[in-house]
């Protein structure tokens, strides 16, 4: 089994909203990543989570705050988003930093 | 730094043409090269792989080779389907220091394919 579920599958929010995006995966794997990623354009990687600890953090702005809360599962939570924060957003996985990386079929996402 | 450079699409072909999507890269090391293929609204899914120089990745009928002498990794397949109409995005990863657990991607090819 080589799934990553992500939920919601399409997210519509308001710039004062708070909202989370839920990613989940049972492969054993642990790391677990973040990434957005605009139209016509390649993922941006967000955050990196190496055995439940935040290894990587791209310089994201602090709206977008990410959580592993086990070794299962990755959160990103969601704060006074802009309109330009619309995106696919992508979560995937490896066994470890260094192998392929899994990954789901994303949340759609629109700030309003 | 790492950095993936792919051929400009989108490429237009039709069906059971033949298909070379060319990618080539910038890295220290030894890295882990990919193909990646993104469906229309979903996310991406990992098409085939190669760790080491001279390596060749194959899957679905798709087959890449691991050139370290000229830095490449283009992808190829003998006859293209209209269900492989899509964005193909090759990418890297290198196996530590600084870029560990990163993936360096390509600008992604869209191809088309007409019945």
């Amino acid at each position: 089994d080589t799934e990553v579920t992500q939920t919601p599958k399409h997210l519509v929010m308001g710039m004062t909203n708070k909202k989370s995006l839920k990613c989940e995966q049972h492969m054993g794997h642990r790391a677990m990543y973040w990434y957005k990623q605009k139209a016509k354009k390649p993922p941006e990687l967000m955050f990196v989570y190496s055995y439940e600890k935040l290894s990587i953090n791209e310089s994201v702005p602090s709206r977008f705050s990410p959580e592993c809360p086990n070794s299962s599962l990755l959160n990103l939570h969601l704060h006074a988003l802009q309109p330009e924060d619309s995106a696919l957003y992508l979560c995937a996985s490896s066994p470890t930093g260094l192998e392929e990386q899994y990954f789901g079929p994303g949340t759609r996402l629109t700030v309003t | 730094g790492n950095s993936v450079t792919q051929m400009e699409g989108p490429v237009t072909l039709s069906e059971e043409a033949f298909l070379t999507i060319n990618c080539t890269y910038t890295a220290t090391g030894y890295p882990s090269l990919f193909w990646y293929v993104q469906y229309p609204g979903e996310g991406l899914q990992l098409l085939l792989k190669a760790t080491k120089a001279d390596d060749k990745g194959s899957n679905k009928g798709f087959e890449a080779t691991y050139r370290k002498e000229t830095t490449s990794f283009h992808l190829e397949k003998g006859s293209v389907q209209v269900s492989d109409s899509a964005v193909y995005f090759c990418a890297l990863k290198n196996a530590g220091g600084t870029s560990y657990g990163k993936l360096t991607f390509g600008q992604g090819t869209i191809l088309t394919v007409h019945p």
